[in-house]
């Protein structure tokens, strides 16, 4: 299978406060994952793509300093909200794909208060 | 980049009627075309795709059309119960896997008892 765990679950954090968002593949090694934000009635929406050891490619429109993302290994990657502010709450969801290897993570619910 | 177009955006249909979906992609290159079900606050779930080598592919209830000539691919599913309401997505990429998916605006499909 491909199966992406995602922690946390849900998360409410105070404005201007950041939160780190894990995504891991638990039966594969992910050597690319992506990161998705989805509003409330909305489609996925890409935000960045990783892979394992380099930077991550975002998507036009991202701020790459206020979304940081980590690669460090092929099993784990994570997501900082830095300075959180109420625009940001949404549903984050984590993808990870190996070769012909897709999963996708429960996703994590954020509210910025 | 690649541009999904999805419609129509909310569809209901009484219990036992077919439902069908139907997208449009702008770059020819892309090869994958999964579709996804997410219902509230869950993951997406893929429920079925095809490649650009195939014109069409069954699963039980659920089928996808593909013509690459016009850039278009249809979900088509009979039969429909009450558990088929959900959101639907189309995606398209250029492989499948570790390659980043881009997403349809999403089908509320209700199915009417």
């Amino acid at each position: 299978g491909a199966v992406v765990s995602q922690h946390p679950s849900w998360v409410i954090c105070k404005s201007g406060t950041s939160v780190k968002i894990e995504c891991r593949s638990l039966d594969f090694q992910a050597t690319t994952m992506f990161w998705y934000r989805q509003f409330p009635k909305q489609s996925l929406m890409l935000m960045a793509t990783s892979n394992e050891g380099s930077k991550a490619t975002y998507e036009q429109g991202v701020e790459k300093d206020k979304f940081l993302i980590n690669h460090a290994s092929l099993t784990l990657s994570t997501l900082t909200v830095t300075s959180a502010h109420p625009e940001d709450s949404s549903f984050y969801i984590c993808s990870a794909g190996q070769g012909t290897k897709r999963g996708f993570g429960p996703g994590t619910r954020l509210t910025v208060t | 980049g690649e541009n999904v177009e999805q419609h129509p955006s909310t569809l209901s249909v009484q219990e036992g009627d077919s439902a069908v979906i139907k997208c449009t992609y702008s770059d020819s290159a892309s090869n994958y075309f999964p579709w996804y079900k997410q219902e509230l606050g869950k993951r997406p779930q893929l429920i079925i795709d095809i490649r650009s080598n195939v014109g069409e592919k069954k699963d039980q209830r659920i089928a996808v059309t593909l013509n690459k000539t016009a850039k278009h691919f249809s979900l088509h599913i009979t039969e429909t119960q009450p558990e088929d309401s959900a959101v639907y997505f189309c995606a398209a990429s250029m492989v499948q896997g570790a390659q980043k998916l881009v997403f349809g605006q999403g089908t509320r499909l209700t199915i009417n008892p």
